[in-house]
């Protein structure tokens, strides 16, 4: 029973770059959250995600930014034009309801991307 | 909005040594309450959670209590291992969809 897999595990990219970061859920979950922790930082939110529809995408920046969740297919995180601002590990994090009193999340292993 | 609020680490431990995290929290409503582990280079694990009011989450000899009328929820473990040396989230959820508030994290350094 895999858990939450994300890949790359690593990625860097020069400037000006796109990443794109991959999330595969856990087997029956519906639910993606995508979080940025950034160097000797807690996590922040980005967007939260069901099959097709983008719930909650409060903590995403406006511009560069962007993610999906299609009806097949992992998870995808799109970053465009990529800065050194953006070097941070990715975390995917999936639960198969709403993130309340029965569920904790099931995290990936994150991505680190390193802009250079 | 909501809020969490941890200790500041690293928190530098001896082996068998008893371990206090504290958590306090702001939030909307009656959150459920939760502890994160993050070991090098890995993503977070749930370590244990807390629904409502006097709960108390317990797991791998970690323990924390919900406790509404100081707004806390502190993690203790009675002796801890080198093996315990990671990175500990105190998180929570208002309900509904809305997403998990993490902390800042508190490293852990558990020395033999």
């Amino acid at each position: 029973n895999a858990g939450v897999m994300q890949n790359p595990r690593h990625l860097v990219r020069r400037r000006g770059q796109e990443a794109r970061l991959r999330c595969s859920p856990m087997k029956g979950h519906s639910h993606v959250y995508w979080y940025r922790q950034l160097p000797e930082e807690g996590l922040k939110f980005m967007v939260y995600l069901q099959k097709e529809n983008i719930i909650d995408e409060s903590g995403m920046p406006k511009e560069r930014f962007s993610a999906e969740f299609p009806k097949e297919g992992p998870s995808i995180l799109r970053i465009q034009q990529v800065v050194r601002g953006d070097s941070a590990a990715y975390f995917c994090a999936s639960s198969p309801g709403v993130a309340g009193a029965d569920y904790g999340y099931t995290f990936g292993s994150g991505t680190r991307l390193t802009v250079v | 909005g909501d809020s969490v609020t941890q200790m500041e680490g690293p928190v530098t431990l001896s082996e068998e040594a008893f371990l206090t995290i504290n958590c306090t929290y702001t939030a909307t409503g009656y959150p459920s309450l939760f502890w994160y582990v993050q070991y090098p280079g890995e993503g977070l694990q749930l370590l244990l959670k807390a629904t409502k009011a006097d709960d108390k989450g317990s797991n791998k000899g970690f323990e924390a209590t919900y406790r509404k009328e100081t707004t806390s929820f502190h993690l203790e473990k009675g002796s801890v291992q080198v093996s315990d040396s990671a990175v500990y989230f105190c998180a929570l959820n208002s309900g509904g969809y809305q997403k998990v508030t993490f902390g800042t994290g508190t490293k852990l350094q558990v020395i033999p």
